[in-house]
């Protein structure tokens, strides 16, 4: 079975572009998170989203960021305009059913704001 | 709110011996999940182990176990017969409402 699958695994882009993240959830599966990474802060959860509808995206850090799901096998995390600061491995996970199920993570993309 | 803590930011075994990973936490639910994810070098996150609060048993997978102490707040990890491939970045979670990661142990095998 596929796992989740993030696009691109690496992205490198000057300051102030845009920057698409893109995630397809497993099959099935009804919740989706995005994480982002760092040697700072460790992982933090950045939104999640069930059955499509964002639940909770108090750890999106400012208006910058900000994250769709158009279906239940599409997401994205949009970063516009970007900064340094928000270089980081950012993960897209998967569950299915109860929250407290396992979540099951991506590869990442690894981000490099210049 | 939850905050999970690994004390041990590094730590290393020999191939073939035993290792046990640290990992408390703070809350004042009763009924939570815990996890171990493992993060090699290639940046996957991996299920490990899973463990329900409500069960007094340890969860077991293999030659990886837990130690689960609730009234303590304590999850730590144990791993047997350590293998080169368990090189690799261990992160504490505990799920509630959302989950909190600990700032992980980076785990080296050596040959």
């Amino acid at each position: 079975d596929a796992g989740v699958i993030q696009s691109p695994r690496h992205e490198v882009t000057e300051m102030g572009q845009e920057v698409t993240l893109r995630c397809k959830p497993i099959s099935g599966h009804d919740y989706l998170f995005w994480y982002r990474q760092t040697m700072m802060r460790g992982l933090e959860l950045l939104i999640y989203f069930n059955n499509n509808v964002p639940i909770d995206d108090s750890g999106m850090p400012e208006d910058r960021f900000s994250a769709k799901m158009p279906n239940a096998s599409f997401s994205t995390l949009k970063i516009q305009p970007s900064e340094p600061r928000d270089s980081a491995v950012y993960f897209c996970a998967s569950s299915m059913g109860q929250r407290n199920q396992p979540q099951h993570f991506g590869d990442g993309t690894r981000l490099s704001i210049l | 709110a939850q905050t999970v803590t690994q004390s041990q930011p590094e730590m290393s075994v020999q191939e073939a011996e035993t290792v046990t990973l640290s990992c408390t936490y703070d809350t004042s639910e009763n009924n939570y999940y815990l996890f171990w994810y493992k993060q090699p070098p290639s940046r996957q996150m991996i299920l490990v182990i899973r463990q329900e609060a409500y069960k007094q048993q340890n969860a077991t997978e293999n030659r990886f176990s837990v130690n689960f102490q609730k009234a303590a707040k304590s999850f730590s990890l144990k791993i047997s017969d350590s293998q080169l491939g368990d090189t690799a970045m261990y992160f504490c979670a505990f799920m509630k409402h959302d989950m909190r990661f600990g700032a992980g142990t980076r785990l080296t095998v050596k040959p």
